[in-house]
């Protein structure tokens, strides 16, 4: 159980354009999921806590206009990159909560390249 | 907020032998660590967590300590195999109002070597 599933794996897109990821949670309902950035051989840095139903809330530092966050319903958020830039370039991963006091579970991951 | 520091960073260890990550944590509230087993551009994958009413969690190969009044804990890796061959985080919550939100440690890079 708790599987959480992030679409695309991998993309490539040119600067200026809009990319979106998916994180479903397959086999539960997920009231919060949280997106994180990980840059090579480095740690995972949390940028915003998605959830169902209301804006989401983002760390310090990660621009809310660049890194748009929509959690529509309890199986699905979406991260927006707008306006990508080279330096967007990074793995990033999803990851959701069953329910209170339960484990974190992590997607896939979307391995992003803005050319 | 909470600050988790892993050590080492980086791990060699010969097949067979022990491996051995310690975290520190600053919050003496905290009360659940997870630990996360990530190989090169796959997602974390959640191997071991413990609960603060415990002091040790044992699951075949892999046993997790904590120790609350230093506010550290350690994951133990025994009999190791080239598989075990990973970057492996620990983490902690990162805050006493909400569920999930965690503070990860830096990694350890394991390497085994057969």
């Amino acid at each position: 159980g708790a599987v959480v599933s992030q679409h695309p794996s991998r993309v490539i897109c040119k600067s200026g354009t809009s990319v979106k990821i998916e994180c479903r949670s397959l086999d539960f309902q997920a009231t919060t999921m949280f997106w994180y950035r990980q840059f090579p051989k480095k740690s995972l840095m949390l940028m915003a806590t998605s959830n169902e139903g209301s804006k989401a809330t983002y760390e310090q530092g990660v621009e809310k206009d660049k890194f748009l966050i929509n959690h529509a319903s309890l199986t699905l958020s979406t991260l927006t990159v707008t306006s990508a830039h080279p330096e967007d370039s990074s793995f990033y991963i999803c990851s959701a909560i069953a329910a209170y006091n339960s484990p974190l579970h992590f997607g896939n991951g979307t391995r992003l390249t803005v050319t | 907020g909470e600050n988790v520091e892993q050590h080492p960073s980086t791990l060699s260890v010969q097949e067979g032998d022990s491996a051995v990550i310690k975290c520190t944590y600053s919050d003496s509230a905290s009360n659940y660590f997870p630990w996360y087993k990530q190989e090169l551009g796959k997602r974390p994958q959640l191997i071991i967590d413990i609960r603060s009413n415990v002091g040790e969690k044992k699951d075949q190969r892999i046993a997790v300590t904590l120790n609350k009044t230093a506010k550290h804990f350690s994951l133990h890796i025994t009999e190791t195999q080239p598989e075990d061959s990973a970057v492996y985080f620990c983490a902690a919550p990162q805050g006493r109002d909400s569920w999930g939100k965690f503070q990860f440690g830096a990694g350890t890079q394991v390497v085994v070597t057969p």
